[in-house]
């Protein structure tokens, strides 16, 4: 079974200083990991996805995520913070190996960006 | 590409009462998938379509609950006898894959619907 433990409801941060959202995730198989990001009164915008190639993934908008197996983790990283970045961000996993579409989200981490 | 499109917006209805919810996805995409997001909670699966077959369908989908994708293109969903926790906000999303493969899900803005 796949499961993702997002390790922070809240983070705040400064304008400006780096941002690290936690996600850990739990998989029977080789997993696809995604973030995605949900802004007030928005659907849900892919970020970045992982999918067995590198394990330093880029995505949109300056963010990065590292996938290291042994720790089974896929935090979310940015080196600067900007007022924009204010939104709910969601760790996901996929287990295609298993059949299923599903795609499993974490309870998410609520960013804010203090000016 | 005009993106995932779900209607209406927002539904308030009373407890006992049928709603229907119409998602249209992303028109080359094969895949369609039903979420539901309660309040500080990330989206919960509750079914998939790859074309008009419904392949999976999670626990949280009580009898009470129906989707449809009748040509393979737009989808509906269906509660029947509406209780009081049905209120949440409810996502389709799209994608376009085959076999174990698949494109990221492109994501619809939901329908809201409150049971009062």
């Amino acid at each position: 079974a796949q499961s993702v433990t997002q390790l922070d409801s809240h983070v705040s941060v400064s304008e400006g200083t780096p941002v690290l959202l936690r996600c850990n995730y739990s998989s029977s198989y080789s997993p696809s990991l995604f973030w995605y990001v949900q802004h007030p009164n928005k659907g849900l915008q892919l970020l970045l996805k992982y999918t067995s190639a590198a394990t330093l993934v880029k995505g949109i908008n300056g963010f990065e995520a590292e996938f290291k197996k042994s720790e089974t983790s896929f935090h979310l990283t940015k080196p600067s913070a900007h007022m924009s970045d204010a939104a709910e961000y969601f760790c996901v996993v996929s287990d295609p190996g298993t059949g299923r579409r599903a795609l499993t989200f974490g309870s998410g981490t609520r960013l804010q960006v203090q000016p | 590409d005009t993106g995932v499109s779900q209607d209406p917006r927002h539904k308030i209805t009373k407890r006992g009462q049928n709603v229907t919810f119409r998602c249209d996805p992303i028109s080359e995409h094969n895949r369609l998938y039903w979420y539901r997001q309660t309040l500080g909670q990330g989206p919960e699966f509750l079914t998939y379509f790859q074309n008009e077959a419904q392949l999976e369908k999670s626990r949280l989908l009580s009898d009470r609950f129906s989707a449809e994708r009748p040509k393979g293109s737009f989808s509906t969903l269906e509660i029947q006898r509406t209780e009081q926790g049905d209120s949440a906000m409810y996502l389709c999303a799209s994608s376009q894959g085959v076999g174990l493969t698949g494109s990221p899900l492109h994501f619809g803005n939901g329908t809201r619907l409150t049971v009062t």
